[in-house]
């Protein structure tokens, strides 16, 4: 049982350049998150879906794009790289319900650097 | 809006030290939950704990231990004699029933170094 896979783990872009980050989870979870961890922030939800083929922005979107095929895949797309996007980005995932049957699982994390 | 503080950046303490980790929540739910993560320097987040908003007992789990106050908003962390390898940082996190349901808000995380 894999959990929440994340490809690739590492990557160097350049300014400008495109990339899709893959987030695959084989528990048959509805949520599917992404969220970019940088120093002293926490972790900042950019997009959720709360079932195949919907998405929906979190706290910061701008820049990225994000699709849901089949249930158990959640894309992260970057159109145009840009230097502020350089963070580490984890994905998630979670069941429906109440708290009580979270908590969210969580991927390695992908670390990603635009020059 | 749903928001989670942890005033303490960064903690540095001695091998075999208590230390408390603390986190202040904000919300406007009646129902909510509330977890802490664990991130060691390998970068995986590893869930510690949940705790509902009806459920107001502390929790102890071997050198961890819990204090949840509703009358503070607080779910603070305690670990008792540290060890080197309890250095990570550590995030609390809040998430909600009403339209936030769907999601956990971080706080920003505090950095615990354990010296030997």
């Amino acid at each position: 049982n894999a959990g929440v896979t994340q490809t690739p783990k590492f990557r160097v872009l350049k300014t400008g350049q495109s990339m899709t980050l893959l987030c695959a989870q084989d528990m048959n979870h509805e949520y599917m998150y992404w969220y970019r961890q940088d120093p002293g922030m926490g972790l900042r939800l950019i997009h959720y879906s709360v079932g195949e083929g919907t998405t929906a922005k979190g706290e910061v979107p701008d820049g990225y794009n994000v699709s849901r095929l089949k249930k158990q895949n959640f894309l992260l797309g970057l159109e145009s790289a840009a230097p502020s996007q350089t963070s580490v980005y984890f994905c998630a995932s979670s069941t429906l319900g109440t708290g009580d049957m979270w908590p969210q699982h969580f991927g390695d994390g992908t670390r990603l650097s635009i020059l | 809006a749903q928001k989670v503080t942890q005033a303490q950046t960064e903690i540095s303490v001695v091998e075999k030290e208590d230390v408390t980790l603390d986190c202040v929540y904000e919300t406007r739910d009646t129902t909510y939950y509330l977890f802490w993560y664990k991130q060691p320097p390998s970068g995986e987040l590893v869930f510690l704990i949940r705790r509902n908003s009806f459920d107001e007992q502390n929790e102890i789990s071997g050198r961890y231990s819990w204090n949840f106050q509703k009358s503070t908003s607080s779910f603070n962390f305690t670990i008792t004699a540290s060890q080197v390898v309890d250095s990570a940082v550590y995030f609390c996190a809040l998430k909600g029933s009403g339209g936030s349901n769907y999601k956990l808000t971080f706080g920003k995380g505090t950095l615990l170094t354990v010296n030997p």
